[in-house]
């Protein structure tokens, strides 16, 4: 089945320490996204990659590095320069202009 | 700036009875919507989608949407609700660079 996986699904991180989520599709997709969901503040970009080996900073970069050297994988690692980093973090992917994103089933983030 | 506005943060209906949700936006050209909808904990799940035509579109678990460009409104809609529907529901809107603006989401709660 294709879809969007992410791993892990529960991460704990120390304060200081940096940490990396993965995000794998084997939809074919070309563009792949990471958005952070707090309560009550939807869906925030934090980067996105149209092609492989390019990607543009979203709304909420700061803190933040990803990278894209596989078509299929855009992993996000959260720095000890980001602030508040406990949130649920969701990866998607889409393929075309003017299309739906797909999701994955997410990871959570907290930082002890 | 484009923008999507769902005025309702929670709405609570009983089992059986019939739901709206409330869906704004904000864009100059015709615009390309979406209604995802996700469980706690979950990634987000497409429920239907306009891009030009019909303005009502039907989705999937029988949820449908009507576009309304004089109201710049795209609800969704559902005749009758089960217990199984209880989530946060996401409108969102396609900007002018591709990007995904979504909503902040109505928490739907079903009283049996």
């Amino acid at each position: 089945d294709g879809g969007i996986t992410q791993s892990p699904k529960y991460l704990f991180r120390k304060e200081g320490q940096n940490v990396t989520l993965s995000c794998e599709q084997n939809l074919n997709h070309d563009a792949m996204y990471w958005y952070r969901q707090d309560p009550g503040q939807g869906l925030r970009l934090i980067y996105y990659s149209q092609i492989v080996n390019d990607f543009q900073k979203g709304d909420i970069a700061e803190g933040y590095s990803v990278s894209r050297e596989k078509k299929e994988s855009f992993p996000l690692t959260v720095t000890s320069a980001q602030k508040n980093p406990t949130a649920f973090y969701l990866c998607a992917s889409k393929q075309g202009y003017y299309n739906e994103q797909f999701f994955g089933p997410g990871t959570r983030l907290t930082v002890l | 700036a484009q923008s999507v506005t769902q005025p309702d943060i929670h709405i609570t209906v009983s089992e059986g009875a019939s739901l709206e949700l409330r869906c704004n936006y904000s864009y100059g050209a015709t615009p390309y919507l979406f209604w995802y909808v996700q469980s706690p904990g979950q990634g987000l799940q497409l429920l239907l989608k306009y891009f030009s035509g019909d303005t009502l579109v039907q989705g999937i678990k029988g949820f449908e949407a009507e576009f309304k460009r004089s109201q710049s409104s795209f609800n969704l809609r559902k005749p009758s609700v089960h217990w199984s529907d209880a989530a946060e529901y996401f409108c969102a809107v396609v900007a002018w660079d591709d990007k995904i603006i979504f909503g902040k989401g109505t928490r739907l709660h079903i009283l049996p």
